[in-house]
Protein backbone atom coordinates (compact mmCIF):
# COMPACT_ATOMS: atom_id res chain seq x y z
CA UNK A 1 0.00 0.00 0.00
CA UNK A 2 0.67 3.41 -0.09
CA UNK A 3 3.70 4.49 2.28
CA UNK A 4 4.71 8.60 3.16
CA UNK A 5 8.34 9.07 4.89
CA UNK A 6 8.64 11.87 6.63
CA UNK A 7 11.73 13.03 8.23
CA UNK A 8 13.54 14.41 10.09
CA UNK A 9 11.49 12.31 13.37
CA UNK A 10 13.16 15.03 15.78
CA UNK A 11 14.60 18.80 15.20
CA UNK A 12 15.84 21.33 17.89
CA UNK A 13 16.40 24.33 17.12
CA UNK A 14 17.33 27.75 19.07
CA UNK A 15 14.45 30.68 18.11
CA UNK A 16 14.78 32.44 14.92
CA UNK A 17 16.85 30.03 13.17
CA UNK A 18 15.12 27.80 10.20
CA UNK A 19 13.45 24.60 9.92
CA UNK A 20 11.87 22.09 7.59
CA UNK A 21 10.37 18.86 6.98
CA UNK A 22 10.56 16.96 3.94
CA UNK A 23 7.95 13.96 2.88
CA UNK A 24 8.29 11.43 0.23
CA UNK A 25 5.05 9.25 -0.62
CA UNK A 26 5.66 6.05 -2.39
CA UNK A 27 2.91 6.52 -4.84
CA UNK A 28 2.18 9.41 -7.42
CA UNK A 29 -0.27 11.84 -4.95
CA UNK A 30 -3.20 13.74 -6.14
CA UNK A 31 -2.89 15.74 -3.03
CA UNK A 32 -1.10 16.56 -0.05
CA UNK A 33 -2.05 18.14 2.89
CA UNK A 34 -0.12 19.62 5.89
CA UNK A 35 -0.68 19.12 9.91
CA UNK A 36 0.34 20.92 13.00
CA UNK A 37 -0.32 18.89 15.94
CA UNK A 38 0.49 20.76 19.14
CA UNK A 39 1.41 18.42 22.42
CA UNK A 40 -1.34 17.29 24.20
CA UNK A 41 -3.70 18.98 21.22
CA UNK A 42 -5.26 17.19 17.93
CA UNK A 43 -3.92 17.96 14.20
CA UNK A 44 -5.08 21.02 12.44
CA UNK A 45 -5.43 21.53 8.95
CA UNK A 46 -2.39 24.03 7.55
CA UNK A 47 -2.29 23.90 3.99
CA UNK A 48 -3.29 21.51 1.19
CA UNK A 49 -0.97 21.50 -2.02
CA UNK A 50 -2.31 19.97 -5.48
CA UNK A 51 -0.45 21.27 -8.36
CA UNK A 52 3.01 20.16 -9.85
CA UNK A 53 5.30 22.23 -8.29
CA UNK A 54 3.22 23.92 -6.07
CA UNK A 55 4.44 26.85 -3.65
CA UNK A 56 2.46 28.20 -0.65
CA UNK A 57 3.48 30.56 1.75
CA UNK A 58 1.87 30.97 5.38
CA UNK A 59 3.68 34.16 6.55
CA UNK A 60 7.01 32.14 7.57
CA UNK A 61 5.72 29.02 6.56
CA UNK A 62 6.80 27.74 2.67
CA UNK A 63 5.03 24.44 1.47
CA UNK A 64 6.51 23.49 -1.91
CA UNK A 65 4.98 20.41 -3.99
CA UNK A 66 7.27 18.30 -6.32
CA UNK A 67 7.37 18.13 -9.63
CA UNK A 68 6.45 14.28 -9.59
CA UNK A 69 3.69 15.20 -7.03
CA UNK A 70 5.34 12.37 -4.76
CA UNK A 71 7.59 14.42 -2.43
CA UNK A 72 6.88 17.54 -0.53
CA UNK A 73 8.66 20.10 2.42
CA UNK A 74 7.42 22.65 4.52
CA UNK A 75 10.15 25.47 5.82
CA UNK A 76 9.43 27.99 8.26
CA UNK A 77 11.54 30.73 8.69
CA UNK A 78 12.81 32.40 11.49
CA UNK A 79 11.15 30.03 14.32
CA UNK A 80 9.24 31.42 16.81
CA UNK A 81 8.53 29.32 20.51
CA UNK A 82 4.94 29.63 19.10
CA UNK A 83 6.07 26.76 16.59
CA UNK A 84 6.23 24.15 18.56
CA UNK A 85 4.83 20.82 17.94
CA UNK A 86 4.58 18.16 15.60
CA UNK A 87 4.11 18.45 11.82
CA UNK A 88 2.57 15.92 9.47
CA UNK A 89 2.23 15.63 6.12
CA UNK A 90 -0.74 13.69 4.94
CA UNK A 91 -0.73 11.95 1.20
CA UNK A 92 -3.93 11.81 -0.64
CA UNK A 93 -3.95 9.60 -3.34
CA UNK A 94 -6.70 10.09 -5.07
CA UNK A 95 -10.37 7.92 -5.17
CA UNK A 96 -13.61 8.82 -3.51
CA UNK A 97 -13.02 8.28 -0.13
CA UNK A 98 -10.69 11.16 0.22
CA UNK A 99 -8.53 8.50 2.36
CA UNK A 100 -5.19 10.12 3.39
CA UNK A 101 -1.69 8.22 4.57
CA UNK A 102 0.13 9.93 7.30
CA UNK A 103 3.97 10.43 7.65
CA UNK A 104 4.95 9.85 10.81
CA UNK A 105 5.98 13.15 11.71
CA UNK A 106 8.56 15.72 13.13
CA UNK A 107 8.79 16.97 16.51
CA UNK A 108 9.99 20.97 16.34
CA UNK A 109 11.11 22.02 19.71
CA UNK A 110 12.40 25.29 19.62
CA UNK A 111 14.63 26.55 22.39
CA UNK A 112 13.91 30.29 23.85
CA UNK B 1 -16.47 27.05 9.80
CA UNK B 2 -15.63 23.37 9.72
CA UNK B 3 -15.74 22.27 13.95
CA UNK B 4 -15.85 19.22 15.17
CA UNK B 5 -16.85 17.92 18.05
CA UNK B 6 -15.67 14.97 20.00
CA UNK B 7 -17.08 12.94 23.43
CA UNK B 8 -16.31 12.75 25.80
CA UNK B 9 -12.79 14.40 25.75
CA UNK B 10 -11.35 11.29 28.51
CA UNK B 11 -12.20 8.15 29.79
CA UNK B 12 -11.12 5.55 32.28
CA UNK B 13 -12.86 2.42 32.07
CA UNK B 14 -12.40 -1.28 33.93
CA UNK B 15 -11.29 -3.93 31.47
CA UNK B 16 -14.18 -5.66 29.65
CA UNK B 17 -16.71 -3.16 29.68
CA UNK B 18 -17.46 -0.85 26.33
CA UNK B 19 -16.88 2.74 25.62
CA UNK B 20 -18.53 4.65 23.04
CA UNK B 21 -17.11 8.17 21.53
CA UNK B 22 -19.19 10.66 19.61
CA UNK B 23 -17.87 12.27 16.84
CA UNK B 24 -20.10 15.28 15.55
CA UNK B 25 -19.60 17.79 12.91
CA UNK B 26 -21.01 21.08 13.93
CA UNK B 27 -21.83 23.48 11.26
CA UNK B 28 -21.40 21.25 7.90
CA UNK B 29 -22.52 17.95 6.58
CA UNK B 30 -20.02 15.02 7.09
CA UNK B 31 -20.63 12.90 4.25
CA UNK B 32 -17.01 10.63 5.25
CA UNK B 33 -16.09 10.89 8.64
CA UNK B 34 -12.47 8.89 9.15
CA UNK B 35 -11.09 7.24 13.04
CA UNK B 36 -7.73 7.35 14.00
CA UNK B 37 -5.78 5.79 16.71
CA UNK B 38 -2.74 7.39 17.58
CA UNK B 39 -0.26 5.97 20.34
CA UNK B 40 2.35 8.58 22.65
CA UNK B 41 4.47 9.92 20.34
CA UNK B 42 3.09 8.29 16.68
CA UNK B 43 1.60 8.94 13.81
CA UNK B 44 -2.16 8.72 13.13
CA UNK B 45 -3.60 5.80 12.57
CA UNK B 46 -6.34 5.28 10.45
CA UNK B 47 -8.79 2.44 11.55
CA UNK B 48 -11.73 3.07 9.42
CA UNK B 49 -13.25 5.15 6.83
CA UNK B 50 -16.87 5.87 7.89
CA UNK B 51 -19.72 7.15 4.95
CA UNK B 52 -23.30 7.76 6.15
CA UNK B 53 -25.89 5.17 5.95
CA UNK B 54 -23.42 2.22 4.64
CA UNK B 55 -21.00 -0.23 6.53
CA UNK B 56 -17.83 1.24 7.32
CA UNK B 57 -14.70 -0.15 6.07
CA UNK B 58 -11.63 -0.88 7.72
CA UNK B 59 -8.37 -0.91 7.81
CA UNK B 60 -6.61 -4.05 7.63
CA UNK B 61 -5.81 -5.48 11.07
CA UNK B 62 -8.42 -3.44 12.76
CA UNK B 63 -11.02 -5.61 14.15
CA UNK B 64 -14.66 -4.40 13.14
CA UNK B 65 -16.25 -6.43 15.64
CA UNK B 66 -14.27 -4.96 18.32
CA UNK B 67 -14.20 -1.48 17.00
CA UNK B 68 -17.99 -0.85 15.56
CA UNK B 69 -18.72 2.13 13.73
CA UNK B 70 -22.25 4.06 12.99
CA UNK B 71 -22.83 6.76 10.95
CA UNK B 72 -26.29 7.52 10.94
CA UNK B 73 -26.37 11.00 10.13
CA UNK B 74 -24.71 13.47 7.94
CA UNK B 75 -23.11 15.00 11.42
CA UNK B 76 -23.05 11.82 13.63
CA UNK B 77 -20.70 8.80 13.67
CA UNK B 78 -20.14 6.90 16.72
CA UNK B 79 -16.97 4.30 17.49
CA UNK B 80 -17.56 1.72 19.97
CA UNK B 81 -14.88 -0.25 21.84
CA UNK B 82 -16.06 -2.86 22.90
CA UNK B 83 -14.71 -5.49 25.79
CA UNK B 84 -11.61 -2.76 26.09
CA UNK B 85 -8.45 -4.08 26.98
CA UNK B 86 -5.52 -2.19 28.53
CA UNK B 87 -3.74 -2.33 24.77
CA UNK B 88 -6.61 -0.69 23.81
CA UNK B 89 -5.96 2.24 25.64
CA UNK B 90 -4.95 5.10 22.78
CA UNK B 91 -6.08 8.50 21.73
CA UNK B 92 -8.86 8.09 19.46
CA UNK B 93 -9.28 10.89 17.34
CA UNK B 94 -12.22 11.45 14.62
CA UNK B 95 -11.94 13.65 10.90
CA UNK B 96 -14.87 15.11 8.56
CA UNK B 97 -14.88 15.59 5.39
CA UNK B 98 -16.94 18.48 4.25
CA UNK B 99 -19.45 17.06 1.13
CA UNK B 100 -17.05 17.57 -1.89
CA UNK B 101 -13.68 18.21 -0.60
CA UNK B 102 -10.99 15.66 1.08
CA UNK B 103 -9.98 18.63 3.47
CA UNK B 104 -10.03 16.37 6.83
CA UNK B 105 -11.26 18.49 9.79
CA UNK B 106 -10.48 16.65 13.28
CA UNK B 107 -11.90 16.72 16.49
CA UNK B 108 -10.24 17.36 19.57
CA UNK B 109 -9.71 13.84 20.37
CA UNK B 110 -10.85 11.24 23.43
CA UNK B 111 -8.01 9.63 25.18
CA UNK B 112 -9.04 6.19 26.73
CA UNK B 113 -7.86 4.66 29.40
CA UNK B 114 -8.55 1.23 30.23
CA UNK B 115 -7.56 -0.46 33.79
Amino acid sequence: GQQVMQIPQYQHVQEGEDFTTYCNSSTTLSNIQWYKQRPGGHPVFLIQLVKSGEVKKQKRLTFQFGEAKKNSSLHITATQTTDVGTYFCAGNSGGSNYKLTFGKGTLLTVNP
Amino acid sequence: GAVVSQHPSWVICKSGTSVKIECRSLDFQATTMFWYRQFPKQSLMLMATSNEGSKATYEQGVEKDKFLINHASLTLSTLTVTSAHPEDSSFYICSATNLGTDTQYFGPGTRLTVL
